[in-house]
């Protein structure tokens, strides 16, 4: 079976600090894809970030990575610099040829002024 | 480029009652996905489209069927409408299966009655 977990229902962050939202998977197949995706309250999915199982290098867009280690199965999602805009719902979630694609229950994100 | 649509928005059904979500793409995208968002729950697939032609189960297909009508468009068909089916449902779209990330539509939010 493929899962995927996110184990913080929540998260509070003070603007313009970085925050680690945390994501682990379990998959037997070898080849996959990560991916984050951001629910804002308006509720639209936004895709945000994608790393596939041989990448060597953590992806990066903007002010997103992804702090991937594959050993220990995880795919921590790392925002810098965290804006009001940030504020949101995130969701990780992976594909694999073996399996349908799944999705984490998702982690509420709020940024303080 | 619109995106992924979908229609409508908002419905309201009496248990038993019978309706169509429609969602079309305007990107090529081979691969179309129908999820279903419960508050907690993530979002879970409810059928897939690989490919123009071919349609699969996902987690949750029970009480529903889908059709690819061509290669833009992918409905979702409730045929007799229970409680249970009150949700947000999202159309998704991507150009590969593995390693592509899904583009979303809106959602159309459904209560039923």
């Amino acid at each position: 079976a493929q899962k995927i977990t996110q184990t913080q229902p929540g998260m509070f962050v003070q603007e313009k600090e970085a925050v680690t939202l945390d994501c682990t998977y379990d998959t037997s197949d070898q080849s996959y894809g990560l991916f984050w995706y951001k629910q804002p309250s308006s509720g639209e999915m936004i895709f945000l970030i994608y790393q596939g199982s041989y990448d060597e290098q953590n992806a990066t867009e903007g002010r997103y990575s992804l702090n991937f280690q594959k050993a220990r199965k995880s795919a921590n999602l790392v925002i810098s610099a965290s804006q009001l805009g940030d504020s949101a719902m995130y969701f990780c979630a992976m594909n694999a040829l073996s399996y349908i694609p799944t999705f984490g229950r998702g982690t509420s994100l709020i940024v303080h002024p | 480029n619109a995106g992924v649509t979908q229609t409508p928005k908002f419905q309201v059904l009496k248990t038993g009652q019978s309706m169509t979500l429609q969602c079309a793409q305007d990107m090529n995208h081979n691969s179309m996905y129908w999820y279903r968002q419960d508050p907690g729950m993530g979002l879970r697939l409810i059928y897939y489209s690989a490919s123009e032609g071919t349609t699969d189960k996902g987690e949750v297909p029970n009480g529903y069927n889908v059709s690819r009508l061509n290669k833009r468009e992918f409905s979702l068909r409730l045929e007799s409408a229970a409680p249970s089916q009150t949700s947000v449902y999202f159309c998704a779209s991507s150009e590969r299966r593995l390693a592509g990330e899904q583009y979303f539509g809106p959602g159309t939010r459904l209560t039923v009655t």
